[in-house]
């Protein structure tokens, strides 16, 4: 069965830290991954899609990365604002499904 | 920007009643979904759709829920018999060409069942 895995479940950073948010997953056979915001009560907001022929995406202060191999991705956050208080999910496709497993999340507060 | 929209935001209901939650996909996607999310657990697949077939679907897709495409345009989930534990936020979710490509999630609709 495949697992994934967020790490830390939550965090307290103040404002204008650089941080990075963990994703693990079990099944290496994995064909794309998206990280994802969730504010609370709210939906699921697309921060960035990485497949899985690439190593990394960007966008704006978001960094995400990819690592099939050891089964890991991580999404990097410069410069981190209050607005950027939210819970991060992971989720990813693996070949031969067509469904997203999602992670457990990380929920984040920045400080002001 | 096209967006994925649901009806409605906030769904009632007794225990035993059937619901139908309604989803406009974005227009020219070809793949969708209904996932849900009991209160502080994780998001959780239910179904996928193409072709007005299923393509997959989870053990808590059981009988008593079902998906439609009645017109083209909107994505339906219907829950036949509700139960205290289907509440929970419910999410569609649409993809463009690719099966495997970026998914776009509507805002989701909280059903409460009691």
């Amino acid at each position: 069965k495949q697992e994934v895995t967020q790490i830390p479940a939550a965090l307290s950073v103040p404002e204008g830290e650089n941080l990075v948010l963990n994703c693990s997953f079990t099944d290496s056979a994995i064909y794309n991954l998206q990280w994802f915001r969730q504010d609370p009560g709210k939906g699921l907001t697309s921060l960035l899609l990485i497949q899985s022929s690439q190593r990394e995406q960007t966008s704006g202060r978001l960094n995400a990365s990819l690592d099939k191999s050891s089964g890991r991705s991580t999404l990097y956050i410069a410069a981190s604002q209050p607005g950027d208080s939210a819970t991060y999910l992971c989720a990813f496709y693996t070949s031969g499904t067509y469904k997203y497993i999602f992670g457990t999340g990380t929920r984040l507060k920045v400080l002001a | 920007e096209p967006e994925v929209t649901q009806t409605p935001s906030h769904q009632v209901t007794q225990m035993g009643q059937e619901v139908i939650l309604r989803c406009v996909p974005i227009s020219n996607h070809l793949y969708f979904y209904w996932y849900r999310q009991i209160l502080g657990q994780k998001v959780e697949f239910l179904v996928s759709f193409y072709n007005n077939e299923i393509s997959e679907k989870s053990e808590i897709f059981d009988d008593q829920f079902s998906v439609e495409r009645p017109d083209g345009s909107n994505f339906t989930l219907k829950i036949r018999s509700t139960k205290l534990e289907d509440s929970a936020m419910y999410f569609c979710a649409s993809t463009g060409t690719g099966v495997k490509s970026e998914q776009y999630f509507g805002p989701g609709t909280r059903l409460t069942v009691t």
